[in-house]
């Protein structure tokens, strides 16, 4: 089975600070995702990555960046956190190429920004 | 932008019953993917229909779709307390891979 794997469930960081969320996949998977998900909007898709070291913008970008050095670890970076990053975060990966592939997610990191 | 628009929002219902979710969407798709979460974790992939089928079953999960009216359902059978979730639509849109959510239904299953 495939393994998609958040370094933390759960984490409280302060307004200003810099914070690393990193996800690791264990089965070649192409394809990565990062959403953020909060009570009434569903999941909002942040970023993607097709290939290592490409990344795309998903629909809300604002105030994060992306890294992906190696193709099983994308990594979402919030440069200077804010209150209203305070939300769960899900890393999902998909196989990639040509057919219908489905999202594998992690557990999920929870964040609050004091 | 949310392509899925899930209804109802929450459904409570008794062990025994059954469970039907809705989901409409906007644009042409390749896909339609179900998702189920377990309340603070990660969502687990339950099945997927594409544009050219009408319906598939896997267990106790019955999926329709109608892309003329650009809709699918969500039917659960014989329901369980452990089928207590959040369910989500996803599509996958013609353009591209990638994978657009709705909000989700709550259900709740009563033992």
């Amino acid at each position: 089975d495939v393994k998609v794997t958040q370094s933390s469930r759960y984490l409280v960081k302060r307004t200003g600070e810099k914070v690393f969320l990193e996800c690791v996949q264990d089965m070649d998977h192409e394809n990565m995702f990062w959403y953020r998900q909060d009570p009434g909007l569903g999941l909002r898709l942040i970023y993607f990555s097709y290939d290592v070291k490409m990344k795309e913008k998903g629909d809300i970008p604002e105030g994060y960046s992306v890294s992906r050095e190696k193709k099983e670890r994308f990594s979402l970076i919030l440069e200077s956190a804010s209150t209203n990053q305070t939300s769960m975060y899900l890393c999902a990966s998909q196989l990639g190429g040509s057919g219908a592939n489905v999202l594998t997610f992690g557990a999920g990191s929870r964040l609050t920004v004091l | 932008s949310q392509q899925g628009e899930e209804d109802p929002q929450a459904l409570s219902i008794q062990e025994g019953e059954n469970a039907t979710m809705n989901c409409s969407y906007k644009t042409s798709i390749n896909n339609l993917q179900w998702y189920r979460q377990n309340s603070g974790r990660g969502l687990v992939h339950l099945i997927l229909i594409r544009s050219n089928e009408r319906e598939k079953h896997s267990g106790r999960l019955r999926v329709t779709l109608d892309t003329s009216k650009k809709s699918s359902s969500l039917l659960i059978t014989a329901s369980r307390a452990a089928d207590t979730a959040s369910y989500f639509c996803a599509t996958e849109e013609t353009s591209g891979s990638r994978l657009t959510f709705g909000e989700g239904t709550q259900l709740t299953v009563n033992p």
